[in-house]
């Protein structure tokens, strides 16, 4: 299985609140990602990283900031936490990058476990 | 806008029946299809990339079959272990979505019953 460890696993927090979540691997993947998961929804894409303090927004960023100070951290912060971002939010990472022209790209990602968020 | 619809939502099955589940998909240029299966209270696990139609992956009692417009995940002789949620992604040629570009449908729920 691939390292990846997601924490916190659990938080309740009030609308307003600063939260962070960390992604932490050690399979030192160049691409990390966080991706959110709601009844109804397929997994979208908040945010993701190509490298270490490369990172940039996916389908449903706002709301949402990232940061990558080191190859193994990705971390998804949401500055003023609101009931809209109770979720279950993974983390993934994969080895190949983006979908560029020409390249192969697998849609192999690993995923963590999951943080669940409620903003109450 | 890249599309994706599984169905059913849900399927209930004996252990031993076999059966299909399918990922309906509207993108401009595939460039992929995948499939992963996730348990209860887990992130999803990567099973299989399709990438032209008439292509087919098999891994145990699993099957991935697809076309130019669908692909199916034939489930022969099921056990209980096989219950989770299985999703479908694609990969548009040129993503607009972001790194990946991947586009999941929202899944579809197995139980096999023993």
């Amino acid at each position: 299985d691939a390292g990846i460890t997601q924490s916190p696993r659990h938080k309740v927090t009030e609308t307003g609140t600063p939260v962070t979540l960390r992604c932490h691997q050690t399979e030192n993947h160049r691409y990390m990602y966080w991706y959110r998961q709601d009844p109804g929804h397929g997994l979208r894409l908040i945010h993701y990283s190509y490298g270490v303090k490369d990172t940039d927004k996916g389908e449903v960023s706002d709301g949402y900031s990232v940061s990558r100070s080191k190859t193994e951290d990705f971390l998804l912060t949401l500055e003023s936490a609101t009931s809209s971002q109770t979720s279950v939010y993974f983390c993934a990472i994969s080895e190949r990058g983006p979908a560029v022209a020409g390249a192969l790209n697998t849609g192999e990602l690993f995923f963590g476990e999951g943080s669940r968020l409620t903003v109450l | 806008e890249d599309q994706v619809t599984q169905s059913p939502e849900a399927l209930r099955l004996q252990e031993g029946e076999s059966s299909s589940l399918n990922c309906s998909y509207t993108v401009s240029g595939l460039r992929g299809l995948f499939w992963y299966r996730q348990d209860p209270g887990k992130g999803p696990e990567f099973l299989f990339t399709l990438y032209s139609a008439g292509e087919e992956k098999e891994k145990e009692r699993l099957k991935a079959t697809l076309t130019k417009k669908e692909s199916f995940l034939h489930i022969t002789a099921p056990k209980p272990e096989d219950s989770a949620t299985y999703l479908c992604a694609v990969q548009a040629i040129y993503s607009g979505g972001g790194a990946d570009g991947l586009t999941f449908g929202k899944g579809t729920h197995l139980i096999i019953q023993p």
